[in-house]
């Protein structure tokens, strides 16, 4: 099956400053690309997707680039601010819609 | 728009015992996806059901079971209860199987003693 690894597994930031996390997947099938934010206590709340006929994809502060040849994929926060404290998590998908999730990034803003 | 519903929120068993925990999809979606979390980790896939049938399984022992009901909502049963099923078990649903967005639920959050 898929395997998604994730880096950092935590990151500290002054706000303002941006944050970037790192995934990697396995299988060459992947083709749908979420990325999840999860407060404490709280659901996971998708903040962005990417599918594999796009290498770009951004949302105000957030992007996510994906290179399929070397099969990893990033998040880009900028302009940092502290509501942006959380986990983030990345995950791939193929034919069949079933998750695979990375372990994790704790991002901290620190005002 | 009605968003994913869990139920319970918590639950406490002891070792042995048996669960099930309930989840109501969004409304319009037809497929539902279960999920165990442990603390400190990401979400591992147990099982999926579209339309009232499982449509692929992660690496979950057998004494995990679901079910899904023609209303879509989704149950999942663990038998025999181990310490380490304590975790947080999440749904999602979503409108379809073609790379569509999963909507989490809240989540149940489960002690096994």
């Amino acid at each position: 099956g898929e395997n998604v690894e994730q880096h950092p597994s935590t990151l500290s930031v002054q706000e303002g400053d941006s944050a970037v996390i790192k995934c990697t997947y396995s299988d060459s099938a992947s083709n749908y690309f979420p990325w999840y934010k999860q407060e404490l206590g709280k659901r996971p709340q998708l903040i962005i997707d990417i599918r594999s006929n796009v290498g770009e994809k951004k949302d105000q502060r957030i992007a996510v680039t994906l290179n399929k040849t070397a099969k990893h994929f990033s998040l880009h926060i900028t302009e940092t601010q502290p509501e942006d404290s959380a986990v983030y998590f990345c995950a791939a998908s193929s034919a069949g819609n079933q998750f695979y999730f990375g372990t994790g990034t704790s991002l901290t803003v620190i005002p | 728009e009605t968003g994913v519903t869990q139920s319970p929120t918590h639950l406490i068993k002891t070792r042995g015992q048996q669960v099930t925990l309930r989840c109501s999809s969004q409304s319009g979606h037809n497929t539902v996806s279960w999920y165990q979390q442990a603390l400190g980790q990401g979400p591992q896939f147990i099982f999926q059901y579209y339309r009232e049938e499982e449509n692929g399984r992660g690496n979950f022992p057998p004494r995990f079971s679901g079910l899904q009901f023609p209303n879509y909502s989704s149950e999942l049963n663990v038998n025999a209860l181990e310490l380490d099923d304590s975790a947080l078990y999440l749904c999602a649903s979503s409108p379809g199987l073609a790379l569509d967005t999963q909507y989490f639920g809240p989540g149940t959050r489960l002690t096994v003693l």
